[in-house]
């Protein structure tokens, strides 16, 4: 069964300061790995693509990594900003990209 | 471009009673999905359209019906509502591109609850 695992399943931190999301995933076969920002009461938004071949992908403050042997990605959010306080979700799609698998989210709290 | 739009944003139901959600892209986009987003899980695939006249099921589709008469439009029909039914519905968008990235574009939501 496909699955996609997240941690923390919550996160607090000061603003300016840098944090890393995990996202472990069993997913086959694989096609590609996406990070989302879901804001409260808004659909989720992208931040970032990548295939198996891409271990590295930013936007902005945002830089997710990929490692496709260990089926492990993250999500560094570089000086943190109010704004950034969301739901981040990884979801990893496979057969042809259509077919996603979405994990339950970390929430982020940006605190001053 | 106003993007993914869905109405309404918020809807209460009674046991037993019906109700469309609708769902309208301007991005002529030919894939459409419907989602729900239940507490603490992660978002379930309902249906989805891959053109007009096209609808197929996901992972979730028991008590919801589709239909994908234009390229724009994909209503969600929820026939007899049931509790369980209760969620946030996302409706989303997407171009098939090279290399299947499909990037999906998300609507803001309905949320609806069954009481």
């Amino acid at each position: 069964k496909n699955q996609v695992e997240q941690s923390p399943q919550s996160l607090i931190i000061l603003e300016g300061k840098n944090c890393t999301l995990q996202c472990n995933y069993t997913v086959s076969p694989f096609s590609n790995l996406r990070w989302y920002k879901q804001d409260t009461g808004r659909g989720p938004v992208s931040l970032t693509i990548m295939t198996f071949s891409e271990n590295t992908k930013s936007n902005g403050r945002y830089t997710a990594t990929l490692d496709a042997d260990t089926k492990q990605s993250s999500l560094h959010i570089t000086a943190s900003q109010l704004s950034d306080s969301a739901s981040y979700i990884c979801v990893v799609s496979s057969g042809g990209g259509n077919k996603l698998t979405f994990g339950t989210g970390t929430q982020l709290k940006v605190e001053l | 471009n106003a993007g993914v739009t869905q109405t309404p944003k918020f809807r209460i139901l009674k046991i037993g009673q019906s109700m469309t959600l609708q769902c309208t892209q301007d991005m002529n986009h030919n894939y459409m999905y419907w989602y729900r987003q239940d507490p603490g899980m992660g978002l379930k695939l309902i249906y989805y359209s891959v053109g007009a006249g096209i609808t197929d099921k996901g992972e979730v589709p028991n008590g919801y019906n589709v239909s994908r008469s234009t390229t724009e439009d994909f209503p969600l029909r929820l026939e007899l509502a049931a509790p369980s039914q209760t969620s946030v519905y996302f409706c989303a968008s997407s171009h098939r591109t090279s290399g299947g990235y499909n990037e999906q574009f998300f609507g803001p939501g309905t949320r609806l609850t069954v009481l």
